[in-house]
């Protein structure tokens, strides 16, 4: 049972325009959520997190915000820039009995188009 | 600082045989994480080693285990190889009580079984 899940395996952008990942989970112990940036042949990158005791954080040019009675989460990165093509995953943890433990999703695969 | 590496990057083994994936964290950290990537798919948690031993583990048979050397460096091994245990193989390494964010990952072991 897949508890982080993002629906839309892949997205394309035009440079400059705001792009909008999305991000759902279905375990309410959750109470942290990380986005990482992958490209090719490299590992996962810390992108930007928020506490479940917040609903936006923002970093430059990457804000994410969080609905928790929802259960969902988003991305959004304004202006896309083309080195931002890359695998975006949303992953998640249960920061008080599983600290170290973190949820990934399956990724969505953003291409910004010059 | 050479972050996290791993080795071998690319490993052809058949079913049955077993393997061992080596990794080396950043420096100053002490905690090893290791994730398995199937193709299209966000990574899953093995399991985590701290001090030598293993802290948390994820939903993995014991066909997986793994070592912490005192230096910090890691063995993942899997005995048995299924065809399913095809993957990228990711090793995290981080230091407990900074957070998932200060996590950094390796660029992976491909493992193919035949």
């Amino acid at each position: 049972d897949q508890q982080v899940k993002q629906n839309s395996p892949s997205l394309s952008v035009q440079e400059g325009r705001i792009s909008i990942l999305n991000c759902d989970y279905t375990n309410s112990m959750f109470d942290y959520f990380l986005w990482y940036k992958k490209y090719p042949a490299e590992g996962p990158t810390f992108l930007i997190s928020i506490s479940s005791i917040k609903d936006k954080n923002e970093d430059g040019r990457f804000t994410v915000f969080l609905n928790k009675s929802a259960k969902h989460l988003s991305l959004h990165i304004v202006p896309s820039q083309p080195g931002d093509s890359a695998v975006y995953f949303c992953a998640a943890s249960d920061f008080e009995t599983s600290y170290d433990k973190v949820i990934f999703g399956p990724g969505t695969s953003l291409s910004v188009i010059p | 600082d050479a972050g996290v590496t791993q080795s071998p990057t690319h490993l052809i083994k058949t079913r049955g045989q077993q393997v061992t994936l080596r990794c080396s964290p950043k420096s100053g950290h002490d905690t090893v994480s290791w994730y398995q990537q199937a193709l299209g798919q966000g990574p899953q948690f093995i399991f985590q080693y701290y001090e030598e031993e293993e802290r948390q583990r994820g939903n993995f048979p014991d066909r997986f285990s793994g070592h912490q050397f005192p230096n910090y460096s890691s063995e993942l091994n899997v005995n048995a190889l299924l065809l399913g245990d095809s993957a990228l193989y990711l090793c995290a390494s981080s230091h407990p009580g900074t957070g998932q964010e200060t996590q950094y990952f390796g660029p992976g072991t491909r493992l193919l079984v035949l």
